[in-house]
């Protein structure tokens, strides 16, 4: 089973729609995250999200929205897609803060192309 | 915030050879991984190393928390050892665990 799976894979799209990627995991963990993969292969969080509190990267736009409806699950809705949204979406999940750290798994990731 | 610095940027190794990958900090970190993101995009993590030496397989990393650096060293390449390595730093806080990335070490292994 994969522990963390995104959905879709590939996903092209015009710019100005709406679209969202799930994620899932079946790892138990409390926290999930979404990170961004741009053209440079530079990795950046977007959010972070557990039961207790959203942590929003202050660089992301407001047209990026987390859903979580339960703990292993937590879908990405982007909003009036631009060109420059265009990039590699990885969702990951951790258990609490407590552990060694060496427990983060990442997703598979989602393209996302904007034309 | 603190910056993180990877080198060398890219690199080719013949297969067999051996290469040794560096992270820079410009402060201390508490946290420190190595991930490798393979040709196909997957992300997996290699080493959680705050500090001192751990050994897995062909790979090996080392930290040096008061000097700011980590290195990865990878023995015996093999074309499977393609992709591009990042060293991330953790910040944990409000119940989350945030990673920062390096740019990441292009690595290209080839026959």
């Amino acid at each position: 089973d994969t522990a963390v799976s995104q959905t879709p894979k590939y996903l092209v799209t015009q710019m100005g729609n709406d679209k969202s990627i799930k994620c899932e995991q079946n790892l138990g963990h409390d926290t999930m995250y979404w990170y961004k993969q741009d053209s440079k292969k530079f990795l950046k969080i977007m959010f972070s999200y557990n039961n207790k509190e959203l942590i929003i990267n202050e660089t992301v736009p407001n047209r990026f929205s987390p859903k979580s409806p339960d703990k292993a699950h937590l879908n990405l809705h982007i909003n009036s897609l631009e060109l420059g949204d265009s990039a590699v979406y990885f969702c990951a999940s951790s258990q609490d803060e407590r552990d060694s750290g060496n427990t983060i798994y990442f997703g598979e990731g989602s393209w996302l192309t904007v034309v | 915030g603190i910056q993180v610095e990877q080198s060398p940027p890219d690199l080719i190794l013949q297969e067999g050879a051996n290469s040794t990958l560096r992270c820079n900090f410009s402060d201390s970190v508490n946290n420190l991984q190595w991930f490798h993101q393979n040709p196909w995009g997957q992300l997996i993590n290699l080493f959680y190393i705050p500090s001192g030496t751990k050994q897995n397989g062909r790979l090996s990393a080392t930290t040096v928390a008061t000097e700011r650096y980590s290195l990865l060293y990878i023995s015996s390449s093999q074309t499977t050892d393609s992709g591009v390595y990042f060293c991330a730093f953790g910040i944990s806080g409000a119940g989350s665990y945030q990673l920062t990335f390096g740019k990441g070490t292009k690595l290209s292994v080839i026959p």
